[in-house]
């Protein structure tokens, strides 16, 4: 089955820096990869997602690059702010008879400092 | 507001009490999910139902029994739990028909004593 790896498990950046994380699949059928954010004590929310026939997505200060040679994916957070300050997690599915078996990496809880 | 609701929101129960989480969704979405989320550890996926039927089962012990009597509810039915299944416990729903994105309720936070 799919096995997903999320690094780092740890970050820290200071406001207005760059903050880079990576995940990577083991399950090449996979062809769907999202992004959730979840703050504390609150739900998982989908921040931006990518699918296999695209290499790279941007949505404002996000921005995912998939390599699927590679199976590997990233979201990248510009011009960080504290309120970027969260648990990520990246996840990988093979969307499948309608629905999505989404696995998900261990997540990365992202610090901002101001 | 993401229209998938969960009850209740923390639960505290002994190991031989039987107990039941609630999930309802009012998104009109076909497939419905429960996810266990333990710290440092990945949401694990635990079951997955489409249209009523469930399409998955990734190994969870039996004393989790997932109900689905229509598409917009979920259960997930306790009994002789562990004190490691203490966990936030996540129901999830999405629409299928092409579209990917799952919507999460806010979980039940379990507390096995």
């Amino acid at each position: 089955g799919e096995n997903v790896e999320q690094h780092p498990s740890t970050l820290s950046v200071q406001e207005g820096d760059s903050a880079v994380i990576k995940c990577t699949y083991s399950d090449s059928a996979s062809n769907y990869f999202p992004w959730y954010k979840q703050e504390l004590g609150k739900r998982p929310q989908l921040i931006i997602d990518i699918r296999s026939n695209v290499g790279e997505k941007k949505d404002q200060r996000i921005a995912v690059t998939l390599n699927k040679t590679a199976k590997h994916f990233s979201l990248h957070i510009t011009e960080t702010q504290p309120e970027d300050s969260a648990v990520y997690f990246c996840a990988a599915a093979m969307f499948s008879g309608g629905y999505n078996k989404l696995i998900f990496g261990a997540g990365t809880r992202l610090a901002v400092h101001p | 507001e993401t229209g998938v609701t969960q009850t209740p929101r923390h639960l505290v129960m002994g190991m031989t009490n039987k107990k039941s989480l609630k999930c309802e969704q009012h998104l009109g979405h076909n497939a419905m999910y429960w996810y266990k989320q333990s710290a440092k550890k990945p949401l694990e996926l635990m079951f997955v139902y489409n249209f009523k039927e469930q399409t998955e089962n990734n190994s969870v012990p039996s004393r989790f029994s997932p109900e689905c009597p229509n598409s917009s509810h979920l259960f997930l039915h306790l009994h002789t739990l562990q004190p490691e299944d203490s966990a936030l416990y996540l129901c999830a729903s999405s629409q299928g028909q092409g579209s990917t994105e799952a919507f999460f309720g806010q979980g039940t936070r379990l507390t096995v004593v």
